[in-house]
């Protein structure tokens, strides 16, 4: 069973870094990795896909990357901006169409 | 504007009193899917549906039933609520079964007394 696991829990920087959140799965049979914002009580905004014969995809400030033999992720996320706290959390779907969720990274950008 | 909308938003109810959670998506969209969201669990996926009377239980399916008579909706029935099923509960869909990203419903907060 697919398990993912989000590095670190919670994350606390000031404006201006530059910052990585980590996403590890343990079966590396999967369609696609997705990375979303979710702000307190709302709902979860996909901020990138990446499809499993991709490499990285890129939106903004975010970039995603996609190393599906070693089973890890990461989103790069460029010169942070206080309106950027919220918990990342990372999602794998595999060939079960199972979409496996990380717990999250709660991040906090400080003025 | 393509959106998963989701009723209601908000709701208390009391143990066994039967309630259905709508979730409608307009993007025509195959794949449709509900999720519970608790403190320190996560997310953690009830059922899905491939595609108009094809449902899927997933993993945490006691306690609900789904229905996909049409492609653009698919609600979450508690027939029994109990105190357990106290969480925050999101719809979502995609284009396609297993590559289409994934969009998100802004939550429906349910609480069973």
């Amino acid at each position: 069973k697919q398990e993912v696991t989000q590095i670190p829990a919670a994350l606390s920087v000031p404006e201006g870094e530059n910052l990585v959140l980590n996403c590890s799965f343990t079966d590396s049979a999967i369609y696609n990795l997705q990375w979303f914002r979710q702000d307190p009580g709302k709902g979860l905004t996909s901020l990138l896909l990446i499809q499993s014969s991709q490499r990285e995809q890129t939106s903004g400030r975010l970039n995603a990357s996609l190393d599906k033999s070693s089973g890890r992720s990461t989103l790069y996320i460029a010169a942070s901006q206080p309106g950027d706290s919220a918990t990342y959390l990372c999602a794998v779907r595999d060939n079960n169409n199972d979409m496996r969720f990380g717990a999250g990274t709660r991040l906090t950008v400080k003025p | 504007e393509a959106q998963v909308t989701q009723n209601p938003r908000y709701l208390i109810t009391v143990t066994g009193k039967k309630l259905t959670v709508t979730c409608s998506q307009n993007m025509n969209h195959e794949y449709m899917s509900w999720y519970r969201q608790d403190p320190g669990l996560g997310l953690r996926q009830i059922y899905y549906s491939m595609n108009v009377e094809v449902t899927d239980k997933g993993d945490v399916p006691e306690g609900y039933k789904v229905s996909r008579k049409e492609k653009r909706n698919f609600p979450l029935i508690l027939e029994s609520p109990s105190p357990n099923q106290t969480s925050l509960y999101f719809c979502a869909s995609s284009f396609g079964q297993l590559t289409g990203e994934l969009f998100f419903g802004e939550g429906s907060r349910l609480t069973v007394l």
